[in-house]
Formats: structure tokens, sequence, C-alpha cells
């Protein structure tokens, strides 16, 4: 079974541009999770979404961050314009409703300079 | 608001020995919990689980403890091997939240040879 994939797994940027990230979850996996890891701490979530419905985006900062799930399968995270501050691990998980916990991608680890 | 919190932020053991990481939390609604291990440039992966109607799980070498009045749990790895040398993340979920969980900020350990 393929584990969660994650593209780019580096990408560096200068601050005001816009990024964006991929995740393809395991398959059947209806739920799918972005957290972001900052230096030094845990995984934060930043949005979870049941099949193509993005239902806690409470953590996403909405002006500048975006999120999409077409077809409840792959989902693209974006940043747009990007701060210094963006600069952390984008982690993106999946997990099946029957399970409990998740599985993690190896992330994306985003440098704005 | 930090509710799962890892005091420790790396720990050192010698091979053969045992490793106990703790994981303190503040949310009494918690009531199912993980450890995640990560290498470095991978996402976490999941290690082991327990639900609040027990006190213990056990899982070859990994065992972890909960103890619901200190709202405190520990894993405990025997015997500890240099393979082990990871950063352990304890996550906390309550029921109803969606399988959304809360992360510690991470325990490094090293076994040393």
């Amino acid at each position: 079974e393929a584990g969660v994939v994650q593209s780019p797994r580096y990408k560096i940027i200068e601050k005001k541009q816009p990024v964006a990230f991929w995740c393809n979850p395991i398959s059947g996996h209806n739920t799918l999770y972005w957290y972001r890891q900052n230096l030094g701490q845990g995984p934060e979530l930043l949005i979870r979404y049941e099949n193509e419905e993005a239902v806690d985006d409470s953590q996403l900062p909405k002006d500048r961050f975006s999120a999409e799930r077409l077809k409840g399968v792959d989902s693209t995270l974006k940043i747009q314009p990007a701060e210094l501050g963006d600069s952390a691990v984008y982690l993106c998980a999946s997990s099946s409703t029957a399970l409990y916990g998740y599985t993690f991608g190896s992330g994306t680890r985003l440098t704005v300079v | 608001d930090q509710q799962v919190k890892q005091n420790s932020p790396s720990l050192s053991v010698q091979e053969g020995r045992i490793s106990i990481l703790n994981c303190d939390y503040t949310n009494s609604m918690f009531d199912y919990f993980l450890w995640y291990k990560k290498y470095p440039a991978e996402g976490p992966t999941f290690l082991i689980s327990i639900s609040s109607i027990k006190d213990k799980n056990e899982d070859g070498r990994f065992t972890v403890f909960l103890n619901k009045s200190a709202k405190h749990l520990s894993l405990h790895i025997v015997p500890s091997q240099p393979g082990d040398s990871a950063v352990y993340f304890c996550a906390a979920s309550a029921r109803g939240t969606g399988n959304q969980f809360y992360f510690g900020t991470g325990t490094s350990l090293t076994v040393i040879p």
C-alpha cells in the first residue's frame, strides 16, 4: 500500500511569492489533514477535510492560505503571499473513518527568504 | 495554549537500558492517545496507542501507561536500541472532535551504543 505522498519535499521561495503544496492520501482514506510543524514544535492542524468538504479550517490563516480537495482525493495547500514566518514543515495526513490516528506524509519543508 | 506537553526536549539512554518518555495533558476530555516516532526528513509514523478505558498497552518493546487522574502518560522502551533514536511525539484526541489530535512538542531520544 502506498503511503501519503507529498510534493515537493523542499521549497525555497522569496517572501511575497506564492507557493503550493500537493498531497495524495492513502487510497480509500476519506479524511485528509494539513498540519504545520514549526522548528522544535509539534504539528498543528491547519485544515481537515472529510471527503471534499473542509470541516475544520478554524486554524487556517485565511488571508493568505487556501486549500482545496477536489473530488475528495488529492489536495493542494497554497500560500499567497508567503511571509518569513511561514517557514516550516507542512505535513499532510490521511485516515479512514474506521481508524483512529492517521498516517503522515514526509512533509514539505518550506523556507521563505 | 498547549494542551499536550512534553517537558523533556531531549533524553539520552544507553543501549539495552529503559527509555521513559513522558507526556502531560490538560484537557480532561481527551480519551485517546497516540505516540508517534519521527526520523529526520521523514513524516511522523504511528507507534502505539491507548484508549482511556485502559491504563496500559503493550506492543513488543514499547509500552504506554496512562494515568488519567494525573493526566499523564508515558512511553517505555525496553530494551532501547540505537535505531530507536528519533523524536517522539505524544498526541491526544477527544471523542467527537473528528479525529483531531493535539500534539506535544516532542522529545528527542538518543540511544547510545
